[in-house]
């Protein structure tokens, strides 16, 4: 089992540019959730799903969207790139509450210029 | 709103010694609460997970205690060693399904 994988690792934008994040897990979790972490501020959490199809808004979503077309993957999207969301990104995948151990992703490092 | 607090911020014990790490949070309504482990550059790993029901959870060398009434939960870490050190996060889980982190606590063990 791979786990919880990231893509890609680590990308460099500049103001205006649009990426996207994807994050995959193979452990059937029905949760998935993005979360960003900087200096400072801990771990938001910007968006999340309770199942495919199911998307919500967590603490800082603004400047995010996300889908989940299926099960295994949550897309992360910046339509237009700002340097306020330099960060790190971090993806995590859990089953539903109460048993809910989160399992995370590597990261990915994203530099906005 | 939910807010989760790590108290200290940084933490620095002889190898060897025993460590307590702590956590509160203002709004005791919680599905459990989780203790997590970051190595720099890395993801977060869980250590312990701890229902609301439950009063504590152990693995091998760490204890995590949970009292919902006062919002708070430790993390007790016995014999420390050098691989001990890194940042740990606690976060609680809402029934909104939210969960919420503290900043965490950075801990390093001198050799």
């Amino acid at each position: 089992n791979a786990g919880v994988t990231q893509t890609p690792k680590f990308r460099v934008l500049k103001t205006g540019q649009s990426m996207t994040l994807l994050c995959a897990q193979d452990m059937n979790h029905e949760y998935m959730y993005w979360y960003r972490q900087d200096p400072g501020m801990g771990l938001r959490l910007i968006h999340y799903s309770v199942g495919e199809g199911t998307t919500a808004k967590g603490e800082v979503p603004d400047g995010y969207n996300v889908s989940r077309l299926k099960k295994q993957n949550f897309l992360l999207g910046l339509e237009s790139a700002a340097p306020s969301q330099t960060s790190v990104y971090f993806c995590a995948s859990s089953y539903p509450p109460p048993w809910e151990t989160q399992y995370f992703g590597p990261g990915t490092r994203l530099l906005v210029l | 709103k939910q807010e989760v607090t790590q108290i200290p911020a940084a933490l620095s014990v002889p190898e060897g010694e025993n460590l307590v790490l702590n956590c509160s949070f203002t709004d005791s309504a919680i599905y459990n609460l989780q203790w997590f482990r970051q190595d720099p550059g890395k993801g977060l790993t869980s250590l312990l997970l701890i229902q609301s029901s439950q009063r504590e959870q152990t693995s091998g060398r760490l204890n995590a205690s949970l009292d919902k009434s006062s919002g708070r939960s430790t993390l007790y870490i016995a014999a420390s060693q050098p691989g001990d050190s890194a940042t740990y996060l606690c976060a609680v889980s809402d029934r909104d399904d939210k969960i919420i982190f503290g900043k965490g606590t950075r801990l390093h063990i001198l050799p």
